[in-house]
């Protein structure tokens, strides 16, 4: 089975820019789930996707937006780029559903500089 | 909301011996604690989790340990070798609608051959 992908995976943009990163879950999966990574702060979480319906969203302003497709692919957008929006961006999936929470696979990640 | 504390945030030890790394969180409510780990460059994996039904739980040379009264949990491992060096994780995550998993801040574990 092939793993998650995340395109692109290096992206540098200008403050004031948006910019949309997408992620590919493993087949069968459909919950996807979004990472904000910094050195300071560790792993964040963004927002979850499930059967393209948001699940759960983390405290993030509203300029982190998401959405999620029919065959589960998700994108993130973030509009009106900051400094401090320099990141690793890391998507997760997982099959969802059920009373368990199953094991998450991380993507490689889009690295987003922004300047 | 949760939170979760890891420590420490950088761990050094000589090849073969053991590294333990504690984690404590608040949600009482919490039942399914993974760890992962980050090779430099690459994605987090998981390498080990634990539910709450359960105070230990083994594979090879890892480990991990729950104590539930304590909200505190813990990675163990022995016999460590250089390809363990890696950035390892911890998260918590909270029963009821808002299941997501809150990470701890890292710790950078390195061994020395």
């Amino acid at each position: 089975k092939a793993g998650v992908t995340q395109t692109p995976r290096y992206l540098i943009k200008t403050r004031g820019q948006q910019v949309t990163l997408s992620c590919s879950p493993i087949s069968g999966h459909r919950s996807v789930s979004w990472y904000q990574q910094t050195p300071g702060q560790g792993l964040q979480f963004l927002f979850e996707y499930f059967s393209e319906t948001q699940r759960n969203k983390g405290n993030f302003p509203g300029r982190f937006s998401g959405r999620q497709f029919s065959n589960s692919r998700s994108e993130m957008n973030v509009s009106t780029l900051e400094l401090g929006d320099s990141a690793l961006y890391l998507c997760a999936s997982r099959r969802g559903g059920g009373s368990s929470y199953n094991e998450q696979f991380f993507g490689p990640g889009t690295r987003l500089t922004v300047l | 909301g949760e939170n979760v504390e890891q420590h420490p945030s950088t761990l050094s030890v000589q090849e073969g011996d053991s590294a333990v790394i504690k984690c404590t969180y608040s949600d009482s409510a919490s039942n399914y604690f993974p760890w992962y780990k980050q090779e430099l460059g690459k994605r987090p994996q998981l390498i080990i989790d634990i539910r709450s039904n359960v105070g230990e739980k083994k594979d090879q040379r890892i480990a991990v340990t729950l104590n539930k009264t304590a909200k505190h949990f813990s990675l163990h491992i022995t016999e460590t070798q250089p390809e363990d060096s890696a950035v390892y994780f911890c998260a918590a995550l909270p029963s009821g609608s808002a299941r997501q998993l809150t990470f701890g801040s890292g710790t950078q574990l390195t061994v020395l051959p």
